[in-house]
């Protein structure tokens, strides 16, 4: 069964620092790995999608690794800014359904 | 183009009574799953449904909780005497086809408070 773990739970950084999210997985039999934003009471933004064949995504500030078989990938953010302030979720896709991680709830201080 | 629709937003019920979630998918796409959040714990799917089939229910509780999908309108979510263990946001997804090389695209979710 797959089970997906996000380190930390919770993390707090002040503006401007570079910071790394992580996302493990216990099956590498997976065939694409998401990170998603979830503002508190709202939807999900998804930020960045990887396929199993790829190793990395970029987006502006954003760059998503995906180490398939050691079941890892990281999220990368830049220069934070008080607005990355929200919840990021890890979900990987095997079969018909995404199978989350906990998520890292991200606080940046102005 | 109108993403992924759910109604309503946020839904009070009472214990017992029966609680409906409307998904609207992303127009030309003709998969759903949703998908149930509890406080302080990440999403887990419940059910993958294609127009006028349910794929798999694997995520479903076996009681209460029922899905469809109907050959015209939204996909439902219905959930019969509902208990305060219910109370959760609950996310629609939909993909254009079948098969995990399709992206899902999620609503905003309908937040159900059973008091």
């Amino acid at each position: 069964k797959q089970e997906v773990t996000q380190i930390p739970a919770a993390l707090s950084v002040p503006e401007g620092e570079n910071l790394v999210l992580n996302c493990s997985f216990t099956d590498s039999a997976i065939y694409n790995l998401q990170w998603f934003r979830q503002d508190p009471g709202k939807g999900l933004t998804s930020l960045l999608l990887i396929q199993s064949s790829q190793r990395e995504q970029t987006s502006g500030r954003l760059n998503a690794s995906l180490d398939k078989s050691s079941g890892r990938s990281t999220l990368y953010i830049a220069a934070s800014q008080p607005g990355d302030s929200a919840t990021y979720l890890c979900a990987v896709r095997a079969n018909n359904d995404m199978r989350f991680g906990a998520g890292t709830r991200l606080t940046v201080k102005p | 183009n109108a993403g992924v629709m759910q109604n309503p937003r946020h839904l009070v019920r009472r214990r017992g009574q029966e609680a409906r979630l409307r998904c609207s998918p992303v127009k030309g796409h003709s998969h759903v799953y949703w998908y149930r959040q509890l406080p302080e714990e990440g999403l887990k799917f419940m059910v993958y449904l294609q127009k006028e089939n349910i794929i798999d229910e694997s995520g479903m509780p076996k009681e209460r909780f029922s899905a469809e999908f109907p050959k015209e309108g939204p996909s439902i979510l219905r959930i019969q005497q509902v208990v305060r263990g219910d109370s959760a946001a609950y996310f629609c997804a939909s993909s254009p086809g079948r098969g995990s090389s399709y992206e899902q695209y999620f609503g905003p979710g309908t937040r159900l408070t059973v008091t």
